[in-house]
């Protein structure tokens, strides 16, 4: 079955940068984007950008455009996002999900997620 | 800019019918899907293009969509059902966009 293991919970403070990584299992790794989505204390979930492993081809949302990097490793199955200069505001639990394959975008399996505290 | 209007929350007694809803003035032109969010827990697509129940989700689950609101039913919600649901479609760009999110209570 589809599984997406994401990697444990960070602390950091603000300015310093945190990478979260998603191992996918269960079908073939380079056949589907994997995207990230987060969601803040209080607020919904918020796109944040998403990779497609074939190729290595990503694309970000604007508000994250030159603080986010995702990257995958065909070796491993498993997909890693970094986010800079972070702020308090970027505390929040980080989701991996893979997209349906379809034409427009779209998610059916996500990971448990990853909580990231940012404090000083 | 475009947004997903969904209600903060909705309560039901355990056995009712939850319904709710998600507006947008493009999901005339779009598909929505609905996530089930439980803390600790990975979110759950409960519906796909508007009323699809992928394998696994219990037939309770029903979606529907008419003009610029979709709605999300759950007959004869249970307790297991308390949860945040959210609604997703994209915007005129096809870029990702979620509603903000319904907190269901069941009681």
């Amino acid at each position: 079955q589809v599984l997406l293991m994401q990697s444990g919970t960070e602390m950091r403070k603000p300015g310093a940068s945190v990478e979260v990584s998603c191992k996918a299992s269960g079908y073939t790794f380079t056949s589907y984007y994997l995207h990230w989505v987060r969601r803040a204390p209080g607020q919904g979930l918020e796109w944040m950008g998403a990779v497609n492993p074939g190729n290595g081809i990503t694309t970000y949302a604007q508000r994250f455009q030159g603080r986010i990097t995702v990257t995958s490793d065909t070796s491993t199955s498993t997909v890693y996002m970094d986010l800079s200069s972070l702020k308090s505001e970027d505390t929040a639990v980080y989701y991996c999900a893979r997209d349906t394959g379809r034409d427009s975008t779209s998610f059916d399996y996500w990971g448990h997620g990853t909580l990231v505290a940012v404090s000083s | 800019s475009y947004e997903l209007t969904q209600p903060p929350s909705v309560s039901v007694s355990p056995g009712q019918t939850a319904r709710i809803t998600c507006s947008g003035d493009e999901l005339p032109k779009k598909y929505v899907f609905w996530y089930q969010l439980k803390s600790g827990q990975a979110p759950i697509l409960v519906i796909s293009d508007d009323s699809k129940r992928p394998s696994g989700i219990p037939e309770r689950f029903s979606g529907s969509s008419s003009g610029a609101v979709a709605t999300l039913t759950i007959a004869g919600a249970q307790v297991e059902d308390e949860a945040d649901y959210y609604c997703y479609s994209t915007d005129t760009s096809n870029n990702p966009l979620f509603g903000g999110g319904t907190k269901l209570t069941v009681l």
